[in-house]
């Protein structure tokens, strides 16, 4: 059973560029979260999505945004890169049959020079 | 709002020792409590998780933890830490509806040493 998959692992992208990320929900999740993490910090909410819906959203400015699939995948899009936007980006996924534990995957680590 | 507060950014520990890792929350709602961990270059990985029920949960790796709710506290501890356990910990809580945002605390770092 494949965990939650995301890509790429590595990004570099220069400011003023746009990045799309992607995830892959554990087999049986349909909903799915995104979390920026700052060097040395905790995991922040950005957004999460469920029946291809925005659900709930997080402190972050709209340049973020995001989109889900029928297919229960999910995209990450941020416009108008600035330098404190990197990060590791994680996306997590849960079932809303059993929707008490968020499950993460490896991450993507986002650079922008 | 909800936020939470890890006050050790680092604890330094002897293999073979016990260990506690301290976590408190601030919730105005009934919150879920989660402990992950994250090893270098990887993502979050669950421990152990408070529902409901019993205030002492086990989890992975021998670790567990345990609510009081009077503290608003959660508190992760091992009673023998092998090198292994050298990672980063983060302690979350979330409301009790489906699938809620995590709030993260800034992170421990367990650091075991021979």
């Amino acid at each position: 059973d494949a965990g939650v998959t995301q890509s790429p692992t590595h990004l570099i992208k220069t400011r003023g560029q746009q990045v799309t990320l992607r995830c892959s929900p554990k087999s049986g999740h349909d909903t799915v979260s995104w979390y920026q993490q700052a060097l040395g910090q905790g995991p922040q909410f950005i957004f999460q999505y469920y029946e291809e819906e925005e659900r709930q959203r997080g402190n972050f400015p709209d340049r973020f945004s995001g989109h889900q699939y029928p297919n229960y995948s999910s995209e990450l899009n941020v416009n108008a890169l600035l330098l404190g936007d990197s990060a590791l980006y994680l996306c997590a996924s849960s079932s809303t049959n059993s929707g008490d534990t968020q499950y993460f995957g490896p991450g993507t680590r986002l650079t922008v020079l | 709002a909800q936020s939470v507060t890890q006050l050790d950014s680092q604890v330094p520990v002897f293999e073979e020792a016990p260990v506690e890792l301290r976590c408190n929350y601030s919730s105005s709602v009934s919150v879920y409590l989660f402990w992950y961990v994250q090893y270098p270059n990887q993502g979050l990985q669950l421990l152990l998780k408070y529902l409901s029920g019993s205030t002492l949960v086990k989890g992975i790796n021998g670790f567990e933890a345990e609510f009081n709710k009077s503290q608003t506290s959660f508190h992760l501890r091992k009673p023998s830490v092998h090198i292994s356990d050298t990672a980063e910990y983060f302690c979350a809580v979330s409301d009790t509806g489906t699938a809620s945002k995590l709030t993260f605390g800034t992170g421990t770092r367990l650091q075991v040493m021979l």
